[in-house]
């Protein structure tokens, strides 16, 4: 079973809907992370959380918001999806200074 | 000006060529990463650098910290090795990491 996963894989949605795009880790990691990559991009950081009770903006975090619900879990809220806010999404974790990705979610929002 | 710079963006090559692919920042780092992103979107960590040279079977990644510079080669190149090619640089201040645009390279039969 894959260490960092990510639920769903795909998922199209219209414009206006709330949307929440899950990840859980057995690295047992305290550290997880958010970004999206978009064509052309590096990718770009939404939210990081150092632990349950530690969450952090990044450097693009205006129309996402994030739950950690547990030390294995952290979720990614849309809360009223736009169309440029399709991308790639992925969900890491990190211990020292190595990070370990999910499979990323390919979300479109028509 | 991004802080981290990959060049080239994109990469054709045949089958058996030796590849370089490059990464220059402009930041203070603690170490650099070189990461392969598949074709279906899954991204693995190949190498962290803080300093000299690592290898690990036909990969080959360098850093030369006065230069900020690093280069990722690829001997023997073969098909497999399709894949966009990242260059991520952690700050020396915090582990949040400055992440390139990546490389992507096509390696033909």
């Amino acid at each position: 079973d894959a260490d960092v996963t990510q639920t769903p894989r795909n998922r199209i949605t219209k414009t206006g809907k709330r949307i929440m795009l899950e990840c859980s880790q057995t690295k047992g990691h305290d550290r997880m992370y958010w970004y999206r990559q978009d064509p052309g991009l590096g990718l770009r950081l939404i939210y990081y959380s150092f632990d349950v009770k530690d969450i952090n903006k990044g450097e693009i975090s205006d129309g996402y918001s994030v739950s950690r619900q547990a030390q294995a879990k952290f979720s990614l809220s849309l809360e009223s999806a736009i169309p440029n806010q399709t991308a790639l999404y992925f969900c890491a974790t990190g211990q020292g200074y190595e990070q370990y990705f999910g499979p990323g979610t390919r979300l479109t929002v028509t | 000006k991004n802080e981290v710079e990959q060049s080239p963006q994109n990469l054709t090559a045949q089958e058996g060529e030796f590849i370089t692919i490059n990464c220059s920042y402009s930041v203070g780092i603690s170490a650099l990463h070189w990461l392969q992103q598949h074709p279906g979107g899954g991204i693995v960590s190949l190498f962290m650098l803080s300093s000299g040279k690592k290898k690990h079977g036909r990969l080959i990644a360098t850093i030369n910290i006065q230069e900020k510079h690093s280069s990722l080669h690829i001997t023997a190149s073969h098909p497999r090795d399709s894949a966009v090619y990242i260059c991520a640089v952690r700050q020396d201040s915090n582990y949040q990491l400055i992440w390139g645009a990546g490389t992507k390279l096509i390696i033909k039969p």
